[in-house]
Parts: C-alpha cells; sequence; structure tokens
C-alpha cells in the first residue's frame, strides 16, 4: 500500500541556518504530496501542498518539489527561526487508488535555537 | 476563527467506560475525516464521513469504535469500553469536498487519556 517514509528527528539548527527535512514515498497512483506543522498542543497546518510532478509548492519561505523520478518531497527553507520548531510532517492523498485520506509520515521534530 | 472545532479538549475516563468526540466542520465543509496520533507517531487515518454517509471506516478498529455525522450538528466519534490502548489524540479534519486538490482542515485535536 502507500506509504511515506521520513527522516527521523529531532534536527536541532541554529537560526538562519538552511534547512532540510527528506521525505519519500511510495504509491500506486498519482499522489498530491502534503507538508503539515504541528506546533505544541496544537492540530495541524498546512504549510504546503503539490498536486503533480515537478510542481513546487511554497509558503513562508519553505519550499517543497514533487519529485517523480525519485519518489521525493523534501521539505527546505534557506533561513530558520526559532519561531519555525514544531513538528513536521510530510503526507500523501492517492484519490486513484481510494478516497482522499491523509497517509502521514512519522514526523520530524524542529528544533532552533538562537 | 471559523476553524475546525474538537471537544473537550482533553478528556479522561476509566478502563470500560465511553469517550464520545465532538467534531464540528468548518463553516461549507461536508466532509469529515478522523485521525488517531499514539504517542511520539505520526497519525493515523480511521474513517471519511460525509452527511450521514461513512464513505471509508478501513482505520477503524473493528469493535468498540464508530462514527457519525448527522445531518444536523458535528461528527461523533464514539469508543465503546475504553483500554489503555486507546489512550491518544484524536484529530478531526474536515474539507468542502473529497478531493485532494481541496487540503484538509484539522482542529486541536481531543487527548484521551485513560486511567
Amino acid at each position: 500500500g502507500d506509504s511515506v517514509t521520513q527522516m527521523e528527528g529531532p534536527v536541532t539548527l541554529s537560526e538562519e541556518a538552511f534547512l532540510t527535512i527528506n521525505c519519500t514515498y511510495t504509491a500506486t497512483g498519482y499522489p498530491s504530496l502534503f507538508w503539515y506543522v504541528q506546533y505544541p498542543g496544537e492540530g495541524l497546518q498546512l504549510l504546503l501542498k503539490a498536486t503533480k510532478a515537478d510542481d513546487k509548492g511554497s509558503n513562508k519561505g519553505f519550499e517543497a518539489t514533487y519529485r517523480k523520478e525519485t519518489t521525493s518531497f523534501h521539505l527546505e527553507k534557506g533561513s530558520v527561526q526559532v519561531s519555525d520548531s514544531a513538528v513536521y510532517f510530510c503526507a500523501l492523498s492517492d484519490r486513484t487508488v481510494g478516497t482522499d485520506k491523509l497517509i502521514f509520515g512519522t514526523g520530524t521534530r524542529l528544533q532552533v535555537f538562537p | 476563527n471559523a476553524g475546525v472545532m474538537q471537544n473537550p479538549r482533553h478528556l479522561v475516563r476509566r478502563r470500560g467506560q465511553e469517550a464520545r468526540l465532538r467534531c464540528s466542520p468548518m463553516k461549507g465543509h461536508s466532509h469529515v475525516y478522523w485521525y488517531r496520533q499514539l504517542p511520539e507517531e505520526g497519525l493515523k487515518f480511521m474513517v471519511y464521513l460525509q452527511k450521514e454517509n461513512i464513505i471509508d471506516e478501513s482505520g477503524m478498529p473493528k469493535e468498540r469504535f464508530s462514527a457519525e455525522f448527522p445531518k444536523e450538528g458535528p461528527s461523533i466519534l464514539r469508543i465503546q469500553q475504553v483500554v489503555r490502548g486507546d489512550s491518544a489524540a484524536y484529530f478531526c479534519a474536515s474539507s468542502p469536498r473529497g478531493d485532494s486538490n481541496q487540503p484538509q482542515h484539522f482542529g486541536d485535536g481531543t487527548r484521551l487519556s485513560i486511567l
């Protein structure tokens, strides 16, 4: 079945450092890909998405490109801030094999220190 | 902020009791999804409902768990005869239609603790 694999955390960075969180997926059909962010005690917020190969999603300085050839959707940010500290989830939705349920990775905790 | 509203935020039950979790979707959204997050894990899909219909319950445990989304009122996730392993955060998400181009909007979750 479909699945998402994320790099394990925590990822610990200093403010203004470059961030990469790796995400790869396995899907039968043609999934849409998402990054969600979860702050402590809160629900998930959509960070960005891409619906087809070569699409680039971007928001708040974060970017991710849908790479079909490598089945990847890595999250990047050029300069992180302390306020970016949170747990980041990569997810896919593959309607071609069923409903629009989201399949999540296990999450990557990011800790940014001043 | 008329986002997805879940209540209660925290729920404590003793083993064998029933737990009812409520979710009011965003205004204009008629599709509701429930997910469960065990400690230090990602979210796992449980069930997908439209008004008065269960569309996909492939992630629901076969026993003790049920869900509904009536014509009027919130969606309810019901857990009967709770056990320690049911302790988790339960999140509800809604979308205007069942379309992966319409992202799901999440509530803040209900954290269920079983004594």
